[in-house]
Protein backbone atom coordinates (compact mmCIF):
# COMPACT_ATOMS: atom_id res chain seq x y z
CA UNK A 1 0.00 0.00 0.00
CA UNK A 2 1.15 3.31 -0.32
CA UNK A 3 1.65 5.22 2.84
CA UNK A 4 1.18 9.02 3.36
CA UNK A 5 3.15 10.54 5.78
CA UNK A 6 1.98 13.89 7.25
CA UNK A 7 3.97 16.75 9.31
CA UNK A 8 3.94 18.43 11.53
CA UNK A 9 1.61 15.97 13.65
CA UNK A 10 0.34 18.69 15.63
CA UNK A 11 0.47 22.61 15.32
CA UNK A 12 0.04 25.45 17.68
CA UNK A 13 -0.21 28.66 15.74
CA UNK A 14 -1.77 32.26 16.71
CA UNK A 15 -5.41 33.71 14.78
CA UNK A 16 -3.84 35.08 11.57
CA UNK A 17 -0.77 33.01 11.08
CA UNK A 18 -0.17 31.57 7.86
CA UNK A 19 0.02 27.65 8.38
CA UNK A 20 1.50 25.03 6.50
CA UNK A 21 0.71 21.05 6.36
CA UNK A 22 2.83 18.57 4.45
CA UNK A 23 2.17 15.06 3.27
CA UNK A 24 4.75 13.04 1.58
CA UNK A 25 3.88 9.70 -0.09
CA UNK A 26 5.56 6.79 -0.53
CA UNK A 27 5.68 6.51 -4.49
CA UNK A 28 4.71 8.53 -6.84
CA UNK A 29 0.91 9.59 -6.90
CA UNK A 30 0.52 12.35 -9.46
CA UNK A 31 -1.89 15.39 -8.00
CA UNK A 32 -4.11 12.19 -6.62
CA UNK A 33 -4.42 13.68 -3.33
CA UNK A 34 -7.34 15.23 -0.99
CA UNK A 35 -7.53 17.24 1.84
CA UNK A 36 -9.98 16.82 5.03
CA UNK A 37 -10.45 19.27 7.87
CA UNK A 38 -12.01 17.02 11.16
CA UNK A 39 -13.35 19.45 13.52
CA UNK A 40 -13.76 17.83 17.14
CA UNK A 41 -16.51 15.38 17.59
CA UNK A 42 -16.98 15.90 13.90
CA UNK A 43 -16.90 13.55 10.91
CA UNK A 44 -14.03 15.04 8.48
CA UNK A 45 -15.30 16.74 5.16
CA UNK A 46 -13.67 17.02 2.65
CA UNK A 47 -11.77 20.79 1.42
CA UNK A 48 -9.17 20.07 -1.64
CA UNK A 49 -9.78 17.42 -4.40
CA UNK A 50 -6.96 17.00 -7.02
CA UNK A 51 -3.74 18.13 -4.90
CA UNK A 52 -5.07 21.39 -5.41
CA UNK A 53 -8.77 21.85 -6.38
CA UNK A 54 -11.05 23.58 -3.87
CA UNK A 55 -14.69 21.98 -2.92
CA UNK A 56 -17.72 24.19 -3.52
CA UNK A 57 -18.08 26.64 -0.65
CA UNK A 58 -14.90 26.03 0.69
CA UNK A 59 -13.05 29.54 2.17
CA UNK A 60 -10.75 30.98 -0.52
CA UNK A 61 -7.95 31.19 2.60
CA UNK A 62 -7.37 27.26 2.06
CA UNK A 63 -4.95 25.98 -0.21
CA UNK A 64 -3.45 23.25 -1.65
CA UNK A 65 -0.29 22.44 -3.67
CA UNK A 66 2.28 19.53 -5.13
CA UNK A 67 2.67 16.43 -7.56
CA UNK A 68 4.33 13.64 -7.35
CA UNK A 69 5.17 12.87 -3.68
CA UNK A 70 5.59 15.78 -1.51
CA UNK A 71 1.76 18.08 -1.03
CA UNK A 72 1.32 20.77 0.86
CA UNK A 73 -1.93 22.25 2.52
CA UNK A 74 -2.03 25.87 3.54
CA UNK A 75 -4.41 28.05 5.68
CA UNK A 76 -3.51 31.50 4.60
CA UNK A 77 -4.72 33.34 7.76
CA UNK A 78 -5.77 30.91 10.04
CA UNK A 79 -8.80 31.47 12.24
CA UNK A 80 -10.81 30.09 15.06
CA UNK A 81 -13.07 28.13 13.29
CA UNK A 82 -10.02 26.29 11.58
CA UNK A 83 -9.18 24.40 14.82
CA UNK A 84 -9.18 20.92 13.70
CA UNK A 85 -7.18 18.07 12.38
CA UNK A 86 -6.37 17.60 8.64
CA UNK A 87 -5.94 14.49 6.40
CA UNK A 88 -4.53 13.86 3.39
CA UNK A 89 -5.61 10.81 1.33
CA UNK A 90 -4.27 9.21 -2.09
CA UNK A 91 -6.34 7.80 -4.75
CA UNK A 92 -3.25 6.83 -6.90
CA UNK A 93 -3.95 3.25 -6.44
CA UNK A 94 -7.54 2.43 -6.64
CA UNK A 95 -9.68 1.09 -4.97
CA UNK A 96 -6.83 1.21 -2.38
CA UNK A 97 -6.96 4.31 -0.39
CA UNK A 98 -5.04 5.35 2.82
CA UNK A 99 -4.73 8.53 4.57
CA UNK A 100 -2.09 10.15 6.50
CA UNK A 101 -1.91 9.98 10.21
CA UNK A 102 -3.27 13.72 10.62
CA UNK A 103 -1.98 17.01 12.04
CA UNK A 104 -3.73 18.35 14.90
CA UNK A 105 -4.00 22.46 14.58
CA UNK A 106 -4.41 24.61 17.79
CA UNK A 107 -4.64 27.84 18.55
CA UNK A 108 -2.01 29.42 20.69
CA UNK B 1 -28.82 17.60 0.08
CA UNK B 2 -27.75 13.54 0.68
CA UNK B 3 -27.25 13.00 4.19
CA UNK B 4 -25.87 9.52 6.00
CA UNK B 5 -26.57 8.50 9.59
CA UNK B 6 -25.03 5.01 11.26
CA UNK B 7 -26.50 3.07 13.45
CA UNK B 8 -26.10 -0.56 15.40
CA UNK B 9 -24.51 -2.02 18.71
CA UNK B 10 -21.93 0.42 20.34
CA UNK B 11 -20.50 -3.00 22.31
CA UNK B 12 -19.54 -6.41 20.40
CA UNK B 13 -18.25 -9.56 21.99
CA UNK B 14 -14.53 -10.74 21.03
CA UNK B 15 -15.24 -13.17 17.95
CA UNK B 16 -18.49 -11.78 17.14
CA UNK B 17 -19.42 -10.35 14.18
CA UNK B 18 -19.63 -6.15 14.25
CA UNK B 19 -22.94 -4.99 11.90
CA UNK B 20 -24.01 -1.59 11.15
CA UNK B 21 -26.66 -0.04 8.60
CA UNK B 22 -25.93 3.73 6.93
CA UNK B 23 -29.18 5.25 6.62
CA UNK B 24 -29.12 7.59 3.73
CA UNK B 25 -31.80 10.93 3.24
CA UNK B 26 -31.56 13.19 0.34
CA UNK B 27 -30.69 11.53 -2.16
CA UNK B 28 -31.38 7.15 -3.57
CA UNK B 29 -28.63 4.73 -3.16
CA UNK B 30 -29.26 3.52 -6.50
CA UNK B 31 -28.41 6.85 -7.84
CA UNK B 32 -25.50 6.70 -10.78
CA UNK B 33 -21.74 7.37 -9.97
CA UNK B 34 -22.02 6.92 -6.02
CA UNK B 35 -20.52 4.18 -4.21
CA UNK B 36 -21.24 3.72 -0.50
CA UNK B 37 -18.93 3.72 1.91
CA UNK B 38 -16.99 2.53 5.14
CA UNK B 39 -14.64 4.16 6.88
CA UNK B 40 -13.41 3.91 10.22
CA UNK B 41 -10.90 6.03 12.93
CA UNK B 42 -9.38 3.82 15.22
CA UNK B 43 -9.19 5.61 18.96
CA UNK B 44 -5.94 8.03 19.07
CA UNK B 45 -5.28 6.87 15.20
CA UNK B 46 -5.89 7.29 11.58
CA UNK B 47 -8.79 6.81 9.25
CA UNK B 48 -8.67 3.74 7.49
CA UNK B 49 -10.83 2.74 4.18
CA UNK B 50 -13.09 -0.36 5.01
CA UNK B 51 -14.96 -0.83 1.17
CA UNK B 52 -17.40 0.65 -0.77
CA UNK B 53 -20.31 -0.80 -2.73
CA UNK B 54 -21.87 0.17 -6.28
CA UNK B 55 -25.69 0.44 -7.02
CA UNK B 56 -25.28 -3.21 -9.17
CA UNK B 57 -23.63 -4.68 -5.98
CA UNK B 58 -19.90 -4.83 -7.39
CA UNK B 59 -17.65 -4.65 -3.97
CA UNK B 60 -14.36 -2.97 -3.31
CA UNK B 61 -12.70 -3.67 0.09
CA UNK B 62 -9.16 -3.12 1.81
CA UNK B 63 -7.51 -5.93 1.02
CA UNK B 64 -6.36 -6.16 4.41
CA UNK B 65 -9.82 -6.73 5.84
CA UNK B 66 -11.34 -8.30 3.08
CA UNK B 67 -11.50 -11.88 4.44
CA UNK B 68 -13.64 -10.26 7.16
CA UNK B 69 -15.53 -8.20 5.40
CA UNK B 70 -19.54 -8.34 3.37
CA UNK B 71 -21.03 -4.96 2.31
CA UNK B 72 -24.32 -4.95 1.00
CA UNK B 73 -27.48 -2.59 0.47
CA UNK B 74 -30.71 -2.59 0.48
CA UNK B 75 -32.44 -0.74 -1.85
CA UNK B 76 -35.89 -1.03 -0.24
CA UNK B 77 -35.07 0.41 2.65
CA UNK B 78 -32.43 3.17 1.13
CA UNK B 79 -29.90 1.39 2.93
CA UNK B 80 -26.22 0.07 2.88
CA UNK B 81 -25.02 -2.19 6.01
CA UNK B 82 -21.46 -3.81 7.28
CA UNK B 83 -20.46 -6.94 8.53
CA UNK B 84 -17.44 -7.33 10.15
CA UNK B 85 -16.58 -10.82 11.46
CA UNK B 86 -14.32 -12.14 13.93
CA UNK B 87 -13.98 -9.29 15.43
CA UNK B 88 -11.24 -8.26 18.35
CA UNK B 89 -10.19 -5.59 20.92
CA UNK B 90 -8.27 -4.18 17.33
CA UNK B 91 -11.31 -3.38 15.68
CA UNK B 92 -12.81 -1.05 18.50
CA UNK B 93 -12.96 1.94 16.17
CA UNK B 94 -15.54 4.96 15.29
CA UNK B 95 -16.65 3.80 12.24
CA UNK B 96 -18.14 6.13 9.49
CA UNK B 97 -20.32 5.75 6.48
CA UNK B 98 -19.67 8.04 3.34
CA UNK B 99 -20.44 8.94 0.05
CA UNK B 100 -17.77 7.92 -2.67
CA UNK B 101 -18.94 10.34 -6.15
CA UNK B 102 -17.27 10.20 -9.60
CA UNK B 103 -16.27 13.24 -10.43
CA UNK B 104 -16.60 13.92 -14.56
CA UNK B 105 -13.90 11.68 -16.10
CA UNK B 106 -13.23 9.47 -13.45
CA UNK B 107 -13.94 5.72 -13.37
CA UNK B 108 -13.33 4.97 -10.00
CA UNK B 109 -14.50 7.73 -6.89
CA UNK B 110 -11.25 9.67 -5.53
CA UNK B 111 -12.61 10.89 -2.27
CA UNK B 112 -15.65 10.76 0.13
CA UNK B 113 -18.28 12.97 1.01
CA UNK B 114 -20.60 13.75 2.71
CA UNK B 115 -19.77 11.37 5.88
CA UNK B 116 -22.12 10.29 8.36
CA UNK B 117 -21.57 11.30 12.35
CA UNK B 118 -19.95 8.16 12.95
CA UNK B 119 -20.87 5.59 15.71
CA UNK B 120 -18.42 4.13 18.24
CA UNK B 121 -18.01 0.46 18.38
CA UNK B 122 -16.32 -1.59 21.11
CA UNK B 123 -14.97 -4.62 21.34
CA UNK B 124 -15.15 -6.00 24.78
CA UNK B 125 -16.27 -9.46 26.62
Amino acid sequence: DIQMTQSPSSLSASVGDRVTITCQASQDISKSLNWYQQKPRRAPKLLIYDASNLETGVPSRFSGSGSGTQFTFTISSLQPEDIATYYCQQYDNLPRYTFGQGTKLEIK
Amino acid sequence: QVQLQESGPGLVKPSQTLSLTCTVSGGSISSAGNYWSWIRQIPGKGLEWIGYIYKRGSTYYNPSLKSRVTISLDMSKNQFSLKLNAVTAADTAVYYCARAGLRLGEISPSGFDPWGQGTLVTVSS
